[in-house]
């Protein structure tokens, strides 16, 4: 079966360090990937997601970037964390979309950013 | 811009009572809907799902309608239970699209 393995579940940085969350997922092979936010009482932003090795899709132009060295991670950084950049930070996966084939998306359990 | 709305922020149901979560996209390229169930400090878990090709699915307590008109979906929950107490988010997709755009999310209280 697959699983997604997110860490750390927690983290309190300061403004201006340096973010990086990893992602794998166990189970599949090219999947798609995703990051996401949730910030305080807000909904499911989309950050960016990946159809494979090396590309990314960027939906929402901001202080983040991911990168995909491997098949099955997906790794969030940020050179210089920002107060808003605080929030619960979500990694999904998803089966790689040909043609009209439908799949949900699956979870991982998050990660709490604290920026103080 | 909100493409998936849930305009209702929360709901209060009686135990044994259904349960309606509301929710209403813009983008009338979106084929495929999925309702997701959310604990705090936790990621959302799939609950059910329903293509654009069909207005109804149920699996157990849960039911997914559709109605692409309206450009509307609505999740039954019949009976209610206090486990079911939760955020519950909406999310759709477009047809060979890879983007899930979610709503807002509505939290659920089910009273014992």
């Amino acid at each position: 079966s697959q699983t997604i393995h997110q860490w750390p579940a927690t983290l309190v940085q300061p403004v201006g360090s340096p973010l990086s969350l990893e992602c794998t997922v166990e189970g599949t092979s090219n999947p798609n990937l995703y990051w996401y936010r949730q910030a305080a009482g807000r909904g499911l932003q989309l950050l960016f997601y990946s159809v494979g090795i090396g590309q990314i899709s960027s939906e929402v132009p901001q202080n983040l970037s991911a990168s995909r060295p491997q098949d099955r991670q997906f790794i969030l950084s940020s050179k210089k964390l920002l107060l808003s950049d605080s929030g619960f930070y979500l990694c999904a996966w998803s089966v790689f979309h040909l043609g009209a084939i439908n799949s949900p998306l699956h979870f991982g359990n998050g990660t709490r950013l604290t920026v103080t | 811009d909100q493409q998936v709305k849930q305009n209702s922020p929360s709901l209060s149901v009686q135990e044994g009572r259904i349960s309606i979560l509301n929710c209403d996209y813009t983008n009338s390229m979106f084929d495929y809907f999925l309702w997701y169930k959310k604990y705090p400090a936790e990621g959302p878990t799939f609950l059910i799902s329903i293509s654009s090709i069909k207005d109804k699915n149920e699996d157990g307590r849960f039911t997914v309608f559709l109605n692409k008109s309206a450009k509307h979906l609505s999740l039954h929950i019949v009976p209610s239970q206090p486990g079911d107490s939760a955020v519950y988010f909406c999310a759709a997709t477009p047809r060979d699209g890879n983007q899930f755009y979610f709503g807002t999310g509505t939290s659920l209280t089910v009273i014992p």
